[in-house]
């Protein structure tokens, strides 16, 4: 019964691969989120999907590219990734409407590029 | 350029005693706050919010407290639990957007025996 969730938990790879996480949530809200949180623990947003539509796209590289096939599913792709993507992602979920909500976090996938 | 700031890295509290975590922000546009609480591996999970309507909100052990004029706003824990040893960060969002949640680094909280 978890509320979101994000596969694989950890993801150990080279640089120049490219790879996906999954993030899945049963609450039924109508926005997904992703978030990075880097060595310094800095969480900082990248990507918001609401209802399948991009709302929030901060300065990401070109790189890194969301897909949210329906509502309860939104997977980031990385392509050709670099020693600086090495960091903690965190998928996150809200309801927008009627009443501005708070996000529900996903345990968050540890990518390590070598 | 850090528009939300906690400057305390870490705080250690006696359990029963009173933990106040505090969160600087800089942006005006500002008008809705939140309070996470993240374990080593594990996702933040929601504590308290609070719109800037308001100067205070409280939820049992939990009460933040809002100073829009000095853009500070502080979480109080009464009483401090074992089980409240964790990492808190403080996050803002601004008027009209909702969704776009700018988060401190994190107050690492720990309450002693």
């Amino acid at each position: 019964d978890t509320a979101v969730s994000q596969t694989p938990k950890y993801l150990v790879t080279q640089m120049g691969n490219d790879k996906s996480i999954k993030c899945e949530q049963n609450l039924g809200h109508d926005t997904m989120y992703w978030y990075k949180q880097d060595s310094k623990k800095f969480l900082k947003i990248m990507f918001s999907y609401n209802n399948k539509e991009l709302i929030i796209n901060e300065t990401v590289p070109n790189r890194f590219s969301p897909k949210s096939p329906d509502k309860a599913h939104l997977n980031l792709h990385i392509n050709s990734l670099e020693l600086g993507d090495s960091a903690v992602y965190f998928c996150a979920s809200s309801q927008s409407r009627p009443t501005r909500d708070e996000q529900y976090f996903g345990p968050g996938t540890r990518l390590t590029v070598t | 350029d850090q528009q939300v700031k906690q400057n305390s890295p870490s705080l250690s509290v006696q359990e029963g005693r009173i933990s106040i975590l505090n969160c600087d922000y800089t942006n005006s546009m500002f008008d809705y706050f939140l309070w996470y609480k993240k374990y080593p591996a594990e996702g933040p999970t929601f504590l308290i919010s609070i719109s800037s309507i308001k100067d205070k909100n409280e939820d049992g052990r939990f009460t933040v407290f809002l100073n829009k004029s000095a853009k500070h706003l502080s979480l109080h824990i009464v009483p401090s639990q074992p089980g409240d040893s964790a990492v808190y960060f403080c996050a803002a969002s601004p008027t009209g957007t909702a969704s776009k949640l700018t988060f401190g680094t994190g107050t690492r909280l720990q309450v002693t025996l």
